[in-house]
């Protein structure tokens, strides 16, 4: 039972453009949701969070929006840079029964071409 | 300050032998978390330990599967008598504590079941 879900297997985006990575989720209890960002041969790097108090979370050239009543949540890059070509995941939590626990979705591979 | 650590990097397990993987986390961190990830597949939750603790393991498999957590040392996932369905990156996680949302990972092992 796939409880975070992002459909798109891959995104390929020109240098200087925006990327924009989607993540579902179906379980109404998540209230925390994280992106993470993961190059070949290495573990995950935490990239960006955002709690469901808010709408939007910015961090430099990354913001991740949150629709909580269309259960969405989407990472916008801009500029996109070669540099972020990896494989980005989304994860969630329900902090009020498991702080810890992590759902990730399957992953989105994006490639920024120079 | 050393990143989580993780060996080895890649083990090859004939069916039915045993499998062990350490993880060795931040420095100050006490929360460890074991995620196993498919081929084409996101990271999928395992256990939680703390110290000396079992925390959350209603990620892993019923047979086979064990984890720990000493006082002292790594941090060991073992996997007796391995199938090939074991085959797998394995990547551990360690956080400095409960209500700490952000987890770091290590490089993963790449198990490899022949």
């Amino acid at each position: 039972d796939q409880q975070v879900k992002q459909n798109s297997p891959s995104l390929s985006v020109q240098e200087g453009r925006i990327s924009i990575l989607n993540c579902d989720y179906t379980n109404s209890m998540f209230d925390y949701f994280l992106w993470y960002k993961k190059y070949p041969a290495e573990g995950p790097t935490f990239l960006i969070s955002i709690s469901s108090i808010k709408d939007k979370n910015e961090d430099g050239r990354f913001t991740v929006f949150l629709n909580k009543s269309a259960k969405h949540l989407s990472l916008h890059i801009v500029p996109s840079q070669p540099g972020d070509s990896a494989v980005y995941f989304c994860a969630a939590s329900a902090s009020q029964y498991n702080f810890n626990k992590f759902y990730f979705g399957s992953g989105t591979k994006l490639n920024v071409k120079p | 300050n050393a990143g989580v650590m993780q060996n080895p990097r890649h083990l090859v397990r004939r069916r039915g032998q045993e499998a062990r993987l350490r993880c060795s986390p931040m420095k100050g961190h006490s929360h460890v978390y074991w995620y196993r990830q498919l081929p084409e597949e996101g990271l999928k939750f395992m256990v939680y330990l703390q110290k000396e603790n079992i925390i959350d393991e209603s990620g892993m498999p019923k047979e086979r599967f064990s984890a720990e957590f000493p006082k002292e040392g790594p941090s060991i996932l073992r996997i007796q008598q391995v199938v090939r369905g074991d085959s797998a990156a394995y990547f551990c996680a360690s956080s400095p504590g409960l209500r700490v949302n952000e987890q770091y990972f290590g490089p993963g092992t790449r198990l490899t079941v022949t």
